[in-house]
């Protein structure tokens, strides 16, 4: 297993314009995370999934956003109508966490990311 | 999640220790004290967490104070690939959680580390 994957790792789109990023986590990996960075920021959470169940939404991610996990395997993330405002590093990351075991953080595992220009 | 407290930016020479330090004054007594570390043009990295005990792993030693108020992430020897941003986070555990925690980090905008040569 080579890690968390994105792509495409880069996009340049033009305002108005749908995007679409893919995600693909660590096979075994129940929990997948989207994160959004914007230049001089931490990353901030934005939706997370627990297998193919959308679990916790930020009010960060606006009706324009929509993100999916159809089989519980790899993720999208969806920007409809990109504003200039989108343009940011969009980060996936995945985990696997049982009930019982506690924290799952030995596995919280990063993507090198997708990084958005919105022009 | 408590609130941390980073400075914006350090220096340490190669080969030498790098002591970051991190204050979370309002740290809860079920919440954990986690490091990331983000190299320029990729995803963060997780480097080591605790509780209340000291913790040592192949990349790192944290020292959390008695009074859980603060921490301090150590490096032992520092090398060029150690510059990056440091993020210090703490957060409720899944355990204590009672089923409600979903593991999101919240991140704030860490600590540069700059070591030279």
């Amino acid at each position: 297993d080579t890690g968390v994957s994105q792509d495409p790792r880069h996009k340049i789109t033009k305002r108005g314009q749908n995007v679409t990023f893919r995600c693909d986590p660590i096979s075994e990996h129940n929990r997948l995370y989207w994160y959004r960075q914007t230049l001089g920021q931490g990353p901030e959470f934005l939706t997370y999934f627990q297998n193919e169940a959308q679990l916790e939404k930020s009010r960060l991610l606006s009706d324009r956003f929509s993100a999916e996990r159809p089989k519980g395997s790899f993720s999208t993330l969806e920007i409809q109508r990109t504003e200039q405002g989108d343009s940011a590093m969009y980060l996936c990351a995945s985990s696997h966490f049982l009930w019982g075991q506690g924290l799952d953080n030995y596995g919280y595992t990063f993507g090198s990311g997708t990084r958005l220009t919105v022009v | 999640d408590a609130k941390t407290t980073q400075p914006p930016s350090m220096d340490c020479a190669e080969g030498r220790a790098a002591n970051l330090p991190c204050n979370h004054s309002t740290i809860s007594g079920n919440e954990y004290v986690y490091w990331y570390r983000q190299i320029h043009s990729q995803g963060p990295q997780y480097i080591i967490h605790g509780l209340k005990n000291n913790e040592t792993n192949e990349m790192a030693s944290l020292i959390i104070t008695e009074d859980r108020k603060s921490s301090t992430l150590i490096l032992p020897h520092a090398t060029l690939r150690d510059t990056a941003v440091y993020y210090c986070i703490v957060r409720v555990g899944e355990a204590n959680a009672g089923g409600t925690s979903y593991g999101k980090l919240t991140f704030g905008q860490g600590t540069i580390l700059t070591v030279h040569p």
